[in-house]
C-alpha cells in the first residue's frame, strides 16, 4: 500500500531563518506531488505541483520554493521566512493528474515568530 | 482558473439528523469532485468522490450529488454521529489542479 510521510509535524522558526519541509511517498512510482498551505479557518491553497523529477510548477508568487530531487521526494523551502509564511502545510500525491484522488500527509504546523 | 465556493461555513446538527453541504464551481472543464474530512491537526482524508459522468454516489451514510449543468455538487450525511464532527472540504479538479472550497465546520450535538 502507498503511504505519504511529512515532517516535521510542528515547527517554530524565527523571521529570516531558512525553511526545509520534506515529504516522501512510499509504495508507488512517478507520483504527482503537491504542496498546499492552509491558513487558519480557510481552505487549501495550492502552492506547487510536480509531475516528475525536477519538474516544478508554481501556482502563486511567494517567498517559498519547491524541489523534487528524487521521484518520491518533494521539498518545500525558503531562504528567509516571513511572518506571513505561518500556516499549516500539506503535502499530497496522486497517481495521475487528471482524474484520481489525492492523498494527503499529516501536515506541518509552521509558526514564524 | 477554477473557483470553488462552499456553504455553509459552519453547521451544527443534532445527532441523528442530516447534514448537507453545498459547493459550486466555475470551470466547466472540471471533471472530478472529491470531498475530504479533516480532523483537528491532521491532514484531510478522502471520504467520497464523484466523476463528471455520474449524477449521484452513495457510501453508507454519505452521499454526493453532482449537477454539471448548474455546476454545483453537494454532500449529504444522514444519521449524523458525534464522530462526524470535523471540517469538510469540497474540491474540483481541472487540469492538474485540485481547487478547494473554504471548508465547513460540522458540529454534531449529542
Amino acid at each position: 500500500s502507498q503511504t505519504i510521510h511529512q515532517w516535521p509535524a510542528t515547527l517554530v522558526q524565527p523571521v529570516g531563518s531558512p525553511l526545509s519541509l520534506e515529504c516522501t511517498v512510499e509504495g508507488t512510482s512517478n507520483p504527482n506531488l503537491y504542496w498546499y498551505r492552509q491558513a487558519a479557518g480557510r481552505g487549501l491553497q495550492l502552492l506547487f505541483y510536480s509531475v516528475g523529477i525536477g519538474q516544478i510548477s508554481s501556482e502563486v508568487p511567494q517567498n517559498l520554493s519547491a524541489s523534487r530531487p528524487q521521484d518520491r521526494q518533494f521539498i518545500l523551502s525558503s531562504k528567509k521566512l516571513l511572518l506571513s509564511d505561518s500556516g499549516f502545510y500539506l503535502c499530497a500525491w496522486s497517481r495521475d493528474p487528471m482524474n484520481t484522488e489525492a492523498f494527503f500527509g499529516q501536515g506541518t504546523r509552521l509558526t514564524v515568530v | 482558473g477554477e473557483n470553488v465556493e462552499q456553504h455553509p461555513s459552519t453547521l451544527s446538527v443534532q445527532e441523528g439528523d442530516s447534514a448537507v453541504i453545498k459547493c459550486t464551481y466555475s470551470d466547466s472543464a472540471s471533471n472530478y469532485f472529491p470531498w475530504y474530512k479533516q480532523e483537528l491537526g491532521k491532514g484531510p482524508q478522502l471520504i467520497i468522490d464523484i466523476r463528471s459522468n455520474v449524477g449521484e454516489k452513495k457510501d453508507q451514510r454519505i452521499a454526493v450529488t453532482l449537477n454539471k449543468t448548474a455546476k454545483h455538487f453537494s454532500l449529504h450525511i444522514t444519521e449524523t454521529q458525534p464522530e462526524d464532527s470535523a471540517v469538510y472540504f469540497c474540491a474540483a479538479r481541472s487540469d492538474y489542479k485540485l481547487s478547494f472550497g473554504a471548508g465547513t465546520t460540522v458540529t454534531v450535538r449529542a
